[in-house]
């Protein structure tokens, strides 16, 4: 199994507080995600990155903001937490040669809870 | 845009018959398909991977098949057990990307 290693794993923050996600893996892979899941949704993906300082925009990135300084951390920040980013958020990571067929590994998971 | 549908939300079946998950797609064929399994509290894990010029690929229990005619990826899970209990998903890459889509997923519970 990739290392790949979420904190927190569960966070309770407020409405309007700022709140960091961290992704870490022991891997070397290059490609990094952040994705949230909540009922009825399935998977979403939020931000991706190809490389260090290589980011974009994924299908629900509205209210988050990534950053990749380091090829081995990936973090997801919320600059202002509201009640509709509660969710659960997983970390995944990607070979190049993976790439080619997509096979992603999964961190564990981050529950947030905005109250 | 690309829509995944699996087409149940959950699914119970007695230990030992085949499971059968469905994965249907709209729009453009993909030029692969993904399966993973997600348990309670925890991040999926990948299970198969079918390209669209293969009709079907087998690992141990589980067989996948992809019809591209149809839309349509079938899962498949034989003498499925109670540790086979979990949720599958259904993933494939978007057109010209690398970022996959997933499916909302099926919750399989197989009944000892």
């Amino acid at each position: 199994d990739a290392g790949i290693t979420q904190s927190p794993r569960h966070k309770v923050t407020e409405t309007g507080t700022p709140v960091t996600l961290r992704c870490h893996q022991t891997e070397n892979h290059r490609y990094m995600y952040w994705y949230r899941q909540d009922p009825g949704h399935g998977l979403r993906l939020i931000h991706y990155s190809y490389g260090v300082k290589d980011t974009d925009k994924g299908e629900v990135s509205d209210g988050y903001s990534v950053s990749r300084s380091k090829t081995e951390d990936f973090l997801l920040t919320l600059e202002s937490a509201t009640s509709s980013q509660t969710s659960v958020y997983f970390c995944a990571t990607q070979t190049p040669s993976g790439a080619l067929t997509g096979e992603l590994f999964f961190g564990e998971g981050s529950r947030l809870t905005v109250l | 845009s690309q829509k995944i549908e699996q087409n149940s939300e959950a699914l119970n079946i007695q230990e030992g018959k085949t499971a059968t998950l469905t994965c249907n797609y709209t729009n453009y064929s993909p030029a692969y398909l993904q399966w993973y399994r997600q348990d309670p509290g925890r991040g999926p894990v990948f299970l198969l991977l079918i390209r669209e010029n293969e009709k079907e690929k087998r690992k141990e229990r589980l067989k996948v098949t992809f019809d591209t005619t149809l839309k349509q990826s079938l899962f498949h899970i034989t003498a499925s057990q109670p540790a086979d209990s979990a949720t599958y998903l259904c993933a494939f890459p978007g057109a010209g990307s690398y970022q996959l889509t997933f499916g909302k997923g099926t919750k399989l519970s197989v009944i000892p």
